[in-house]
């Protein structure tokens, strides 16, 4: 079965930083590339980056761009998400999602997501 | 404010079609494929429909998709009370993706 299970998230002040995670298992994680995807409470969705399968090739939303960091280590099975000069707009519950292809692009689709690590940045 | 328009709110009775719109542009919708996430209270997002009308194993018949020129639909019939939900479709734009707001669908 595949199975997304993110972590790292939690209360955090305006400026700072954190680290999330996302542990795959269930599939060959290398074939695959990999997105983050948040969603503020009570808000739509929205995507925020994405990695290929060799992290060759990367995309940040504007909102978040200079701020973030993706990365993935595939001998571990895991993304991540370096998350600096957090913003009060920054809260959100922070999905990983499996992309259907190994390079991210307009005929692909996320499959499955996890459950979301939740971030909320308040003084 | 979504780059991709969804209402957002739908409603209908048990067995009746509802159908929910997602309006874009020609960035977008216009030049590739659409996918739709069903979000039942309290979970992560599912996907519902992928690649404008394909349905991944297991989602029931009920849900269909199509697009045409830079507007998608998806339509459920045979409306279930578990169908209430939260519905997102979405589409890659200029190396990134993009979602609608979502569309609350609530069964009376």
């Amino acid at each position: 079965e595949v199975q997304l299970v993110e972590s790292g998230g939690g209360l955090v002040q305006p400026g700072r930083s954190l680290r999330l995670s996302c542990a795959a298992s269930g599939f060959t994680f290398d074939d695959y590339a990999m997105h983050w995807v948040r969603q503020a409470p009570g808000k739509g969705l929205e995507w925020v980056s994405g990695i290929s399968w060799n992290s060759g090739s990367i995309g940040y939303a504007d909102s978040v761009k200079g701020r973030f960091t993706i990365s993935r280590d595939n001998a571990k099975n895991s993304l991540y998400l370096q998350m600096n000069s957090l913003r009060a707009e920054d809260t959100a519950l922070y999905y990983c999602a499996k992309d259907s292809l190994a390079v991210a692009g307009p005929y692909n689709w996320f499959d499955p997501w996890g459950q979301g690590t939740l971030v909320t940045v308040s003084s | 404010q979504s780059v991709l328009t969804q209402p957002p709110s739908a409603s209908g009775t048990p067995g009746q079609r509802v159908t929910i719109s997602c309006s874009g542009s020609s960035s977008n919708i216009g030049s590739n494929t659409v996918n739709w996430y069903q979000q039942l209270p309290g979970t992560a997002p599912k996907l519902l429909i992928y690649s404008n009308n394909q349905r991944p194993s297991g989602v029931p018949d009920r849900f269909s998709g199509s697009k045409s020129g830079t507007s998608a639909s998806l339509a459920i019939s045979g409306l279930q009370s578990e169908d209430e939900a939260d519905y997102y479709c979405a589409a890659w734009d200029d190396s990134r993706w993009v979602f609608g707001g979502g569309t609350k669908l609530t069964v009376l």
